[in-house]
C-alpha cells in the first residue's frame, strides 16, 4: 500500500536558522512527488513537483530534493512569513489518486 | 489562467440536516476533480474523485455522496449530516488522464455540524 510519512510533525526555528523537512514514501512506481504549503484556514498552495531521484527544484528560500525513498524540503534562512504547514504528496503509476502525508507545522520566530 | 471556486466558505449545520457543497473550475477542460476532508491537525483524506462527467469514484464508505453534472462542476452532498462530518472540505483539480499533473486546491469550506 502506498504510504507517505512526514517528519517532524512540528518545527520551531529562529529567523535565519536553516533546517530541513523530511518526506519518506513507499509507493509502487513513483510518478511524481509534490510539495505544498498550507496556511491556516486556506487550501494548500502548490510549490514543487519532483519526478525522479536526483532531481532538485528551488523557489526563493525553499529547495526540494528527491531520492528513491525520501524527499527533503530545505529552508534556508527562513523568515516569519515562511510559517505554515508543509504537505508532501505522491502519485504512483496507473492511479488517479494522490497520497498525502500529515504535514510538518513550521513556526519561524522573529 | 485556471481558477477554482468553492462555496460556501463556512457552514454551520445541525445533525440530520442535508448538505450541498459546490466546486467549479474555470480555464481548463475535462479536469480530474477531487474532494478531500481535512480534520484539525490531520492530513488530507480523499473522499471522491471524478475523471469525467457522471464518473464518480468513492474512496471512503460513509453518508456522503458526490456528483459531477457538468465538466467543471463537482458537488458534495449528504442527506443527513453526522457530528463526525465536521471538518475542512477541499476541492482540487488536476489535468485530465493519468499524466503526472500537480493538483490545485480551492479555498475550502469549513463545515461545523452541531
Amino acid at each position: 500500500e502506498d504510504q507517505v510519512t512526514q517528519s517532524p510533525e512540528a518545527l520551531r526555528l529562529q529567523e535565519g536558522e536553516s533546517s530541513s523537512l523530511n518526506c519518506s514514501y513507499t509507493v509502487s512506481g513513483l510518478r511524481g512527488l509534490f510539495w505544498y504549503r498550507q496556511d491556516p484556514g486556506k487550501g494548500p498552495e502548490f510549490l514543487f513537483t519532483l519526478y525522479s531521484a536526483g532531481e532538485e527544484k528551488e523557489k526563493e528560500r525553499l529547495k526540494a530534493t528527491l531520492t528513491k525513498k525520501e524527499s527533503f524540503l530545505h529552508i534556508t534562512a527562513p523568515k516569519p512569513e515562511d510559517s505554515a504547514t508543509y504537505l508532501c504528496a505522491v502519485k504512483s503509476s496507473g492511479t488517479y489518486k494522490y497520497i498525502f502525508g500529515t504535514g510538518t507545522r513550521l513556526k519561524v520566530l522573529a | 489562467s485556471q481558477t477554482i471556486h468553492q462555496w460556501p466558505a463556512t457552514l454551520v449545520q445541525p445533525v440530520g440536516s442535508p448538505l450541498s457543497l459546490e466546486c467549479t473550475v474555470e480555464g481548463t477542460s475535462n479536469p480530474n476533480l477531487y474532494w478531500y476532508r481535512q480534520a484539525a491537525g490531520r492530513g488530507l483524506q480523499l473522499l471522491f474523485y471524478s475523471v469525467g462527467i457522471g464518473q464518480i469514484s468513492s474512496e471512503v464508505p460513509q453518508n456522503l455522496s458526490a456528483s459531477r453534472p457538468q465538466d467543471r462542476q463537482f458537488i458534495l452532498s449528504s442527506k443527513k449530516l453526522l457530528l463526525s462530518d465536521s471538518g475542512f472540505y477541499l476541492c482540487a483539480w488536476s489535468g485530465s488522464g493519468l499524466t503526472i499533473y500537480e493538483q490545485y486546491f480551492g479555498p475550502g469550506t469549513r463545515l461545523t455540524v452541531t
